[in-house]
């Protein structure tokens, strides 16, 4: 059966240093990938998504960037973190010719 | 461009009551994709059903059901006799009818079974 982890599932850090999140699923090849972020009480935003190795589409331009170096791993970085991006930040695959997201546990990070 | 609405930020509601979460949805496309989601206070979401624009069959499954009306732009989901564990927050999203297949989700409704 597919699995998808991410991790760390819990990250505090001061505005300027830099971010780390990945993503790995197994089980499929060749997945989708996507990085949401969820305000607190609001619904998903799509950062970035991904059909294969190194393609990557932003769908927000912003101070994240995301990167595929293997089928099924997918990475959001920062390169100094700003205050608004705080919140929790869901990974999910899909199939290509499926149409439901399958989410990873999320990782909630606190800018300060 | 691609909208949902979920009108019900929060409901609460008694134990073994029904309950309604509405979902009405906008997109200039012919083809595409319909999902309820559910987020637990854990936090990950999980998948609950996908329904395609062309097949508007409304489903059952166990105490969840789901109504599909493509000349409202409605898909809304009842839960009967609710049950605490029903407690959460459920989204839904309407997704592109393509490989890439962006989704954009409500804002979610939060709903509260109380014992």
């Amino acid at each position: 059966s597919q699995t998808i982890h991410q991790w760390p599932a819990t990250l505090v850090q001061p505005v300027g240093s830099p971010l780390s999140l990945e993503c790995t699923v197994e089980g499929t090849s060749n997945p989708n990938l996507y990085w949401y972020r969820q305000a607190a009480g609001r619904g998903l935003q799509l950062l970035f998504y991904s059909v294969g190795i190194g393609q990557i589409s932003s769908e927000v331009p912003q101070n994240l960037s995301a990167s595929r170096p293997q089928d099924r791993q997918f990475i959001l970085s920062s390169k100094k973190l700003l205050l608004s991006d705080s919140g929790f930040y869901l990974c999910a695959w899909s199939g290509q010719y499926t149409g439901e997201l399958f989410f990873g546990e999320g990782s909630r990070l606190t800018v300060l | 461009a691609q909208k949902v609405t979920q009108a019900q930020t929060e409901i609460s509601v008694v134990e073994k009551e029904d309950v309604t979460l509405d979902c009405v949805y906008e997109t200039r496309d012919t083809t595409y994709y319909l999902f309820w989601y559910k987020q637990p206070p854990s936090g990950e979401l999980v998948f609950l059903i996908r329904r395609n624009s062309f097949d508007e069959q409304n489903e059952i499954s166990g105490r969840y059901s789901w109504n599909f009306q493509k000349s409202t732009s409605s898909f809304n989901f009842t839960i009967t006799a609710s049950q605490v564990v029903d407690s959460a927050v459920y989204f839904c999203a309407l997704r592109e009818y393509t490989n890439a297949g962006k989704s954009t989700f409500g804002d979610g409704t939060t709903l509260t079974v109380k014992p």
